[in-house]
């Protein structure tokens, strides 16, 4: 069974500066999907990035990217330029893809505060 | 201009008397879902439909129970909550299965006294 592992219950980071949120996983799979979701406190949960697995270039969205390692299995989330409304627990979510469900896996979650 | 509804927000109820939260979207998807999450944990699958056809997971106890009427709505049915049904709801849909994004409801908070 696949697992999905935030090693970080909380990070803080000062406004305008960058911060890496960590996320391992393990699978025999060697095709599959990685994604962070934001879930801010109170709303509904959100899809800030999605990476395939096959692709070796590192997917990116604005403030956020991310550090794909396959062989390490690691999966890690940087906010550069963190703005208050980036406050929110971040979760890892794994995909396989032969998966006719659509199920994630999701990590623990990782909590972000951000100073003013 | 929410696409995935869920109500109430907040739901108080009493050990063992049922409760029901619903679902609803303006997605028109295919796919729902249903998770639960308790405090500062990772949500987990109870079950999904795809379309008309009810996916449960295997360690989803009998105490829970879903009904999808139509496309848009979906209802979480718990038969006799216990204190330990006490948790976020979350539903979330998606256009189809295979890969495409899941889209979340803000959640139910469901409290057992």
């Amino acid at each position: 069974a696949q697992t999905v592992t935030q090693s970080q219950p909380e990070m803080s980071v000062q406004e305008a500066e960058t911060v890496t949120l960590s996320c391992t996983y393990d699978t025999s799979e060697s095709d599959y999907y990685l994604f962070w979701y934001k879930q801010p406190p109170s709303r509904q949960m959100i899809l800030v990035i999605r990476q395939e697995a096959y692709k070796q270039q590192n997917a990116t969205e604005n403030r956020f990217s991310v550090n794909f390692q396959k062989a390490a299995k690691s999966f890690s989330l940087k906010i550069s330029d963190s703005q208050l409304g980036d406050a929110a627990m971040y979760f890892c979510a794994y995909r396989r893809i032969n998966n006719a469900g659509n199920m994630l896996t999701f990590g623990g979650g990782t909590r972000l505060m951000v100073k003013p | 201009d929410a696409m995935v509804i869920q109500n109430p927000r907040y739901q108080v109820t009493q050990f063992g008397k049922p409760v029901t939260l619903s679902c609803s979207q303006t997605l028109n998807h295919n796919v729902m879902y249903w998770y639960q999450q308790k405090s500062s944990q990772a949500p987990k699958l109870l079950f999904h439909y795809y379309d008309k056809d009810f996916n449960n997971e295997a360690d989803t106890p009998d105490n829970f129970q879903s009904r999808r009427p139509n496309t848009s709505f979906c209802f979480l049915d718990i038969r006799s909550p216990g204190l330990g049904d006490a948790a976020m709801y979350l539903c979330a849909t998606s256009r189809d299965l295979g890969p495409h994004i899941q889209y979340f409801g803000a959640g139910t908070r469901l409290s057992v006294l």
